[in-house]
């Protein structure tokens, strides 16, 4: 069973188009995160919602707008879409910690080109 | 942010044991120190955390300094199928989040 899926796999579209990503955890976790991985192979945290709630937002252009419609799900809409986007997408869920630490699960990512 | 260094690359022998540096001398007392492994065209991959003690489990070890300003994480006996971009995390427990940096890059010959 997966763990958390993304869709789609692979996404090509034109600059100035807006497009979505999804996300689906069937963990039970509380908490669910965006990561942007760039061409250089830096992962860099975008958003973290916990039971729907951002909680995260890491100076990300308001051109991207995660919407949570339930703790399970983390969509990713990106608005006018830039060359400066494409990148590798990967989203992530993890237990709310309490003391201990806690580990993220991350989806298998998808593959944003912009032409 | 909390920064880690870690070096570009490494290059271990099969069935050798391996041990990844990382450097975090800006490290807060309530940072705990994650590993994470990305193997080519996945996404990354819990190996291991700790906070102040040496840590073991299933797939690798991890020493942490008295100062814990630098960590090891040691795999014991390296396959194949270990080498992938080795991230060493500092996560912030007050704001929930990870800070990757560059990772290490493992190359295991056979």
């Amino acid at each position: 069973d997966t763990a958390v899926s993304q869709t789609p796999k692979y996404l090509v579209t034109q600059m100035g188009n807006d497009k979505s990503i999804k996300c689906e955890q069937n963990l039970g976790h509380d908490t669910m995160y965006w990561y942007k991985q760039d061409s250089k192979k830096f992962l860099k945290i975008m958003f973290s919602y916990n039971n729907k709630e951002l909680i995260i937002n890491e100076t990300v252009p308001n051109r991207f707008s995660p919407k949570s419609p339930d703790k399970a799900h983390l969509n990713l809409h990106i608005n006018s879409l830039e060359l400066g986007d494409s990148a590798v997408y990967f989203c992530a869920s993890s237990q709310v910690a309490g003391t201990g630490g806690h580990e993220q699960y991350f989806g298998p990512g998808t593959r944003l080109t912009v032409t | 942010d909390a920064k880690t260094t870690q070096p570009n690359s490494m290059e271990s022998n099969e069935e050798e044991p391996v041990h990844l540096p990382c450097n975090h001398s800006t490290i807060s007392g309530t940072d705990y120190i994650h590993w994470y492994r990305q193997l080519p065209s996945q996404g990354p991959e819990y190996v291991i955390h700790g906070l102040t003690s040496n840590v073991n489990n299933r797939m690798a070890s991890l020493a942490i300094a008295e100062d814990r300003k630098s960590s090891t994480l040691i795999l014991h006996r390296a396959t194949l199928r270990d080498a992938a971009v080795y991230y060493c995390i500092l996560r912030d427990e007050d704001f929930n989040k990870f800070y990757f940096g560059s990772g290490t890059k493992l190359n295991v010959k056979p």
